[in-house]
């Protein structure tokens, strides 16, 4: 299995509500990430697990709630988000953090905010 | 800080016309520098991991090749499934894990 599987593909969320992303990786890998991307823009860092610990938050909103539950699965949970957090959210992998190599990514979640 | 410039924006070949990619960085030391592969609603694709200065990579009508300063990637006899968003990266050497993306050059092969 050499792929990233992120569920759900699309979700459509009010502003109130609470909701969460997932994604899941069966290559052994021990870093994961999640991403944000929005419109003809590159995708920007939100968090990096390594071996199921949070190593870095660049300094994301608290309303994004990561969790990596073990080293196969990433969550993202989301609360009272506004209408600009609507974007691509991805998730990727790699073996391990910084030793230069490439991630595996995730098809994303297109998330709008209602 | 870390920076990554991609030039052009937008290409737009015709089949069979090849090209390159340029990608800029400004980088204390690189770990490694990266080319994926976007198309639109998906997630990026990896492509290559480049590590230092003179390396190449194929892969396919595909060819990185990497400075000191900038990376090239070398589109040899295009085909309108080559069409995509190519975006760089870099990884820096030091204790801070974050990669850097630029903003992409948009690849449109005509057939």
């Amino acid at each position: 299995d050499t792929e990233v599987t992120q569920t759900p593909k699309h979700l459509v969320m009010g502003m109130t509500n609470k909701k969460s992303l997932k994604c899941e990786q069966h290559m052994g890998h021990r870093a994961m990430y999640w991403y944000k991307q929005k419109a003809k823009k590159p995708p920007e860092l939100m968090f990096v697990y390594s071996y199921e610990k949070l190593s870095i938050n660049e300094s994301v909103p608290s309303r994004f709630s990561p969790e990596c539950p073990n080293s196969s699965l990433l969550n993202l949970h989301l609360h009272a988000l506004q209408p600009e957090d609507s974007a691509l959210y991805l998730c990727a992998s790699s073996q391990v953090v910084d030793r230069g190599h490439g991630y595996t990514f995730g098809s994303g979640t297109r998330l709008t905010v209602v | 800080e870390d920076q990554v410039t991609q030039s052009p924006e937008a290409l737009r070949l015709q089949e069979g016309e090849s090209s390159s990619l340029n990608c800029s960085y400004t980088v204390s030391g690189l770990r490694g520098l990266f080319w994926y592969r976007q198309d639109p609603g998906k997630g990026p694709e990896f492509l290559f991991t480049l590590y230092s200065a003179g390396e190449e990579k194929e892969k396919e009508r595909l060819k990185a090749t990497l400075t000191k300063k900038e990376s090239f990637l070398h589109i040899t006899a295009p085909k309108p499934e080559d069409s995509a968003t190519y975006l760089c990266a870099v990884q820096a050497t030091g204790g801070y894990q974050k990669v850097t993306f630029g903003t992409g050059t948009k690849l449109q092969v005509i057939p």
